[in-house]
């Protein structure tokens, strides 16, 4: 089993739409969960972190977190163009390095 | 914030030339750093992690003689790759985390990325 789980996508959605991007993740004692965005050509850039279970929202972007059902989620409200790229998911395993999920690629269509 | 440089951005070169990529901390001292290889279309995957003083520890397959890893200062490591071949063509990522981010599972800080295309 796969430490850390993403659907690879893609995931089209119209502009203005929600996306909801979803990871699951092997390991219960994980306690940090982030996002990041990769545009074509360029390195990971970290957009949302989160620690506790439940919700997190930082402008479009709101990340959920559910521990027992080891779960993260990932929604971007009002989606743009601009947010057309390859969201990672990445969870610190204890004692270990960060561990990623192979991405979904999301396209916004005007 | 926390920055982490990488160079070069790009590299070409032919067939059996060796090619070294560094990657610098530059406000913070990193104690661990973490060497990715990500091909097109394809997801980021960690080849090695070395930590400052110490041998890199490689991911299963990775050949540890062809891509060279050294961490002799806290605020550099350096990945060599040996006598590169096209099928080493890929995007090439460093990131690093100091005592500090790894203590309190903050994330990793990326560098920008080396492209390396062999010919």
């Amino acid at each position: 089993q796969k430490e850390v789980e993403q659907n690879s996508g893609p995931l089209s959605v119209p502009e203005g739409a929600i996306a909801s991007l979803n990871c699951t993740y092997s390991d219960r004692v994980s306690q940090s969960f982030f996002w990041y965005r990769q545009y074509s050509g360029k390195s990971p850039e970290l957009i949302m972190s989160i620690y506790s279970n439940g919700d997190k929202e930082d402008g479009r972007f709101t990340a959920q977190l559910n521990k027992a059902s080891q779960y993260v989620s990932l929604l971007i409200r009002d989606s743009q163009p601009s947010d057309s790229a390859t969201y990672l998911c990445a969870v610190n395993f204890p004692g270990y390095d960060m561990r990623f999920g192979a991405g979904t690629r999301l396209t916004v269509k005007p | 914030g926390a920055v982490v440089s990488q160079h070069p951005s790009w590299v070409i070169c032919k067939s059996g030339t060796s090619v070294k990529i560094e990657c610098r901390s530059l406000d913070f001292q990193a104690t661990t750093m973490f060497w990715y290889r990500q091909f097109p279309k394809q997801s980021l995957m960690l080849m090695a992690t070395s930590n400052e003083g110490s041998k890199a520890t490689y991911e299963q397959g990775v050949e540890k003689d062809k891509f060279l890893i050294n961490h002799a200062s806290l605020t550099l490591s350096t990945l060599t790759v040996t006598s590169a071949h096209p099928e080493d063509s890929s995007f090439y990522i460093c990131s690093a985390r100091d005592r500090v981010t790894l203590l309190s599972n903050q994330p990793q800080h990326f560098g920008d990325g080396t492209r390396l295309s062999i010919l």
